[in-house]
């Protein structure tokens, strides 16, 4: 399958600080790219939406101001979480998708602990 | 809303039994569905999917599935299970082409 390589695997930053995770797919032009957040031993839950090119759609209850999604090209997007605190901490994973009707490729993840 | 529901939280299973893990969803339109597998310490794979023709889906390392419309059900099927499919098992919908939503996900643990 394709490949989504997510970046950085690992992060610890500070509580009030910014963090910007990547997601690119590396041998797809990815239309459209989701993330999700998941809690310790829970599922997936999608954040939001993005298009290239478009305004990202966030799912009821995620705070778009908190959680900024770039998606400016066909291989990137970015998922900036500012002014980061504790409860922010968790396991962020993406996934990107090529054309309308096919399967979208998940990314490794990036754990998040903010301290 | 659109939501997927995996009735079984936690499945124990001895080596060689048979499994089948079972996924509703609710949504009218037409769906994608998949499912992913989770294993420890590892990210999502896909196990299969189904998008359209046949209903009964083969998938990698034995795995089947049965999307059954009149239902709304997308059941997951191993006749028999090893040690090294202990993992947790995430069925999904996407629906109408757009958004991809997962069930809670079920564990699922074989004993050698």
């Amino acid at each position: 399958g394709a490949v989504v390589s997510q970046h950085p695997s690992r992060v610890i930053c500070k509580s009030g600080t910014s963090v910007k995770i990547e997601c690119r797919s590396l041998d797809f032009q990815a239309t459209t790219m989701f993330w999700y957040r998941q809690f310790p031993k829970q599922s997936l839950m999608l954040m939001a939406t993005s298009n290239e090119g478009s305004k990202a759609t966030y799912e009821q209850g995620v705070e778009k101001d908190k959680f900024l999604i770039n998606h400016a090209s066909l291989t990137l997007s970015t998922l900036t979480v500012t002014s980061a605190h504790p409860e922010d901490s968790s396991f962020y994973i993406c996934s990107a998708r090529g054309e309308i009707n096919t399967e979208a490729f998940f990314g490794q993840g990036t754990r998040l602990t903010v301290v | 809303a659109q939501s997927v529901s995996q009735h079984n939280h936690h499945v124990i299973l001895s080596e060689a039994a048979s499994l089948e893990l079972g996924c509703n969803y609710s949504y009218g339109g037409t769906v994608n569905l998949f499912w992913y597998v989770q294993y420890p310490g590892q990210h999502l794979q896909l196990l299969l999917k189904y998008f359209s023709g046949d209903p009964l889906v083969k998938g990698i390392k034995g795995f089947e599935a049965e999307f059954i419309k009149s239902k709304f059900s997308f059941n997951l099927r191993k006749p028999s299970v090893q040690w090294s499919d202990t993992a947790e098992y995430f069925c999904a919908v996407n629906t109408g082409g757009f958004k991809t939503i997962f069930g809670a996900g079920t564990r699922l643990f074989v004993k050698a």
